[in-house]
């Protein structure tokens, strides 16, 4: 396809279990980002990606918390031992490049439920 | 603290009404996104604005960068059902290095037939 795409689109999960949550952003964008967007709210920025390197992931909410992109493309977020309060909708958005004329594109999100 | 405050957090009209909503920091942006998002999808870009007292307009939407580029409008003529839909609006601060997107928490707007 030609959009962002996010996997799973829903996971319900036990507190204290790990989730996996995949981006595939669109060919040929370099910049990926991804955001948390809790029941009502804005979208909270987590961590941003040009090529492989993370140059800002100050929004990463705890040390449970990592992701990775490989090849320049594909880019897993992984939630550790999780809690309640992690459960929200995890938004994944690429760019051809980063700045203001750099449009982001985003991905219908995973929804992810804690129990 | 969300650095965005937006108004109202909720607005239903019926079809036909016009509608405004608010944006408004503090601070000061070095540009201004208004997104729409629908149920289950993430969020599309409608406009970007990056001068100060810019208005763009975009058919029945009508955006404002106020002119000390801290607060925005969005401004819907003769709503449509169509125009439902969580609005976000995100801004890039002028202090930040590679341009973070800071949203606000978005106003639901729901409009009848």
């Amino acid at each position: 396809g030609a959009g962002v795409s996010q996997s799973p689109s829903n996971k319900v999960t036990e507190k204290g279990k790990d989730v996996e949550l995949r981006c595939d952003p669109i060919s040929g964008h370099t910049a990926l980002y991804w955001y948390r967007q809790s029941l009502g709210q804005g979208l909270e920025f987590l961590i941003y990606f040009q090529g492989n390197s993370a140059p800002d992931k100050s929004g990463l909410p705890s040390d449970r918390f990592s992701a990775e992109r490989t090849g320049g493309s594909v880019s897993t977020l992984t939630i550790q031992r999780t809690q309640q309060e992690d459960s929200a909708v995890y938004l994944c958005a690429s760019s051809l490049g980063q700045g203001v004329i750099y449009e982001q594109y985003f991905g219908p999100g995973t929804r992810l439920t804690v129990t | 603290t969300q650095l965005l405050e937006q108004s109202p957090q909720f607005l239903s009209i019926q079809e036909g009404e016009n509608l405004t909503v608010y944006c408004n920091s503090s601070s000061v942006f070095s540009s201004l996104q208004w997104y729409r998002q629908e149920p289950g999808e993430g969020p599309v870009l409608l406009v970007t604005v990056v001068t100060g007292g810019e208005v763009k307009k975009l058919k029945r939407l009508t955006f404002q960068f106020g002119d000390a580029r801290k607060d925005s409008s969005l401004h819907i003529t003769a709503a449509q059902p169509g125009d439902t839909g969580l609005y976000l609006c995100a801004g890039r601060m002028t202090t930040d290095s590679w341009g973070k997107l800071q949203f606000g928490a978005g106003t639901q707007v729901v409009v009848t037939p």
